[in-house]
């Protein structure tokens, strides 16, 4: 099936430094990504859609110049959580759809746990 | 917008049967997916339904009312390794798919 790739599966970080994570999706081309954010035993709440070559597109609440998305390209997109403060602690998963099994069917990496100190 | 409701907790033996329900409320609504998560992992799509009634794939079954708003997931001869947790999904209105997921079920199984 459809591979998404995720990195860094975990990372840890001081208060006020960026973290950038990757999202690959290795044998497709994906022009939307999902990028959620889940807190233990919660939800998966979506935070942005990534559109390969134009802008992302955030949901309400989420602060577009805290959580930069880039989708330079058909097979990548990037979430980066700048100047990071402990309460971004989470973890971050994407998910893209595969072109050729339909729109229901999210395939998702494996998540990166982001702990800020 | 929507809103998904689906219990927190489940708990059942091996070899059980289980049933985790999943009552929504969503405008434009496509379809009912249900994802499995082992803690500290990534979802896996589990089933879609997109019109009423039962689909089967091997011990696991997915229900959809379209007129109640209510699906279900069934899992049969429950195993240890089935213990996770459940999502519900619906797809938003809007031309892509934009996924709400439900809270999600913790599906716990005893020897």
């Amino acid at each position: 099936g459809a591979v998404v790739s995720q990195h860094p599966s975990w990372v840890i970080c001081k208060s006020g430094t960026s973290v950038k994570i990757e999202c690959r999706s290795l044998d497709f081309q994906a022009t939307t990504m999902f990028w959620y954010r889940q807190f233990p035993k919660q939800s998966l709440m979506l935070m942005a859609t990534s559109n390969e070559g134009s802008k992302a597109t955030y949901e309400q609440g989420v602060e577009k110049d805290k959580f930069l998305i880039n989708h330079a390209s058909l097979t990548l997109s990037t979430l980066t959580v700048t100047s990071a403060h402990p309460e971004d602690s989470s973890f971050y998963i994407c998910s893209a759809n595969h072109p050729g099994t339909g729109a229901e069917k999210l395939f998702f990496g494996s998540g990166t746990q982001l702990s800020v100190l | 917008g929507q809103s998904l409701e689906q219990p927190s907790e489940v708990t059942a033996v091996e070899g059980a049967i289980v049933q985790i329900n999943c009552t929504y409320q969503t405008s434009g609504f496509y379809g009912l997916s249900w994802y499995q998560q082992h803690d500290g992992g990534a979802p896996t799509f589990l089933s879609y339904n997109a019109l009423d009634g039962l689909e089967e794939t091997g011990r696991f079954s997915s229900f959809l009312s379209r007129s109640d708003s209510y699906g279900y997931l069934l899992l049969q001869e429950l195993q240890m390794k089935d213990s996770a947790s459940y999502f519900c999904a619906v797809r938003a209105s809007g031309g892509s798919y934009i996924p709400t997921f439900g809270r999600g079920t913790s599906l716990i199984v005893h020897p």
